[in-house]
């Protein structure tokens, strides 16, 4: 029972290229989120999901864009690198129900240059 | 208005001393509000969570205080200790089927021996 798999865990991209990251999770959650967190910044919001096929915008979804194919997936692309895009990323995931814990991935720290 | 402000960023206390972090919010909607603890390279994890018609929770060394008409809440730890050195993030749930989740900005808690 892994709970909330971030893949890949560390990243290094060029400024312009592409990648997705990939959130599995195992445990029949509806909600699943993805954050950023920054130094002195604490953990934004970027996009999040309420279920299957449905996807809508944090407090800081310019350059990131989202899918949720599959309840138990969640993915997060970036179309065109920035270093400003340099951050550790959560995944972070709820059960559709009231006053509960959220369960967050490892992280994947990405380094954009 | 779906800020938490959160201070301080650092704290150094000594072992066996009270560790107190502060969070305080604007939004009236925000109907439960959870503490979450990090360590070094790994996800936040939930610590304590308390919902805004309790004015106080306690779990072992960890207790939140919560004043609703003030709009801030606190994390003291009693007898800190080493083991208890992370970041601590204090979190406010946004509902209407959302269950967004908004972070303050993190405490670095440092316990020295």
């Amino acid at each position: 029972n892994a709970g909330v798999t971030q893949t890949p865990k560390f990243r290094v991209l060029k400024t312009g290229q592409s990648m997705t990251l990939l959130c599995a999770q195992d445990m029949n959650h509806e909600y699943m989120y993805w954050y950023r967190q920054d130094p002195g910044m604490g953990l934004r919001l970027i996009h999040y999901s309420v279920g299957e096929g449905t996807t809508a915008k944090g407090e800081v979804p310019d350059g990131y864009n989202v899918s949720r194919l599959k309840k138990q997936n969640f993915l997060l692309g970036l179309e065109s690198a920035a270093p400003s895009q340099t951050s550790v990323y959560f995944c972070a995931t709820l059960p559709h129900s009231l006053n509960t814990e959220a369960f967050f991935g490892q992280g994947t720290r990405l380094t954009v240059v | 208005q779906q800020q938490v402000k959160q201070s301080p960023q650092s704290l150094i206390v000594q072992k066996g001393g009270i560790s107190i972090i502060n969070c305080a919010y604007e939004n009236t909607a925000f109907d439960y509000f959870p503490w979450y603890q990090q360590f070094p390279g790994k996800g936040p994890a939930l610590l304590i969570a308390i919902r805004p018609d309790v004015s106080e929770k306690k779990e072992g060394r960890f207790t939140i205080s919560f004043n609703k008409s003030a709009k801030q809440f606190s994390l003291h730890i009693m007898d800190s200790q080493p083991g208890d050195s992370a970041t601590y993030f204090c979190a406010a749930r946004y509902p209407y089927n959302t269950d967004k989740l908004i972070f303050g900005t993190g405490t670095r808690l440092q316990v020295f021996p």
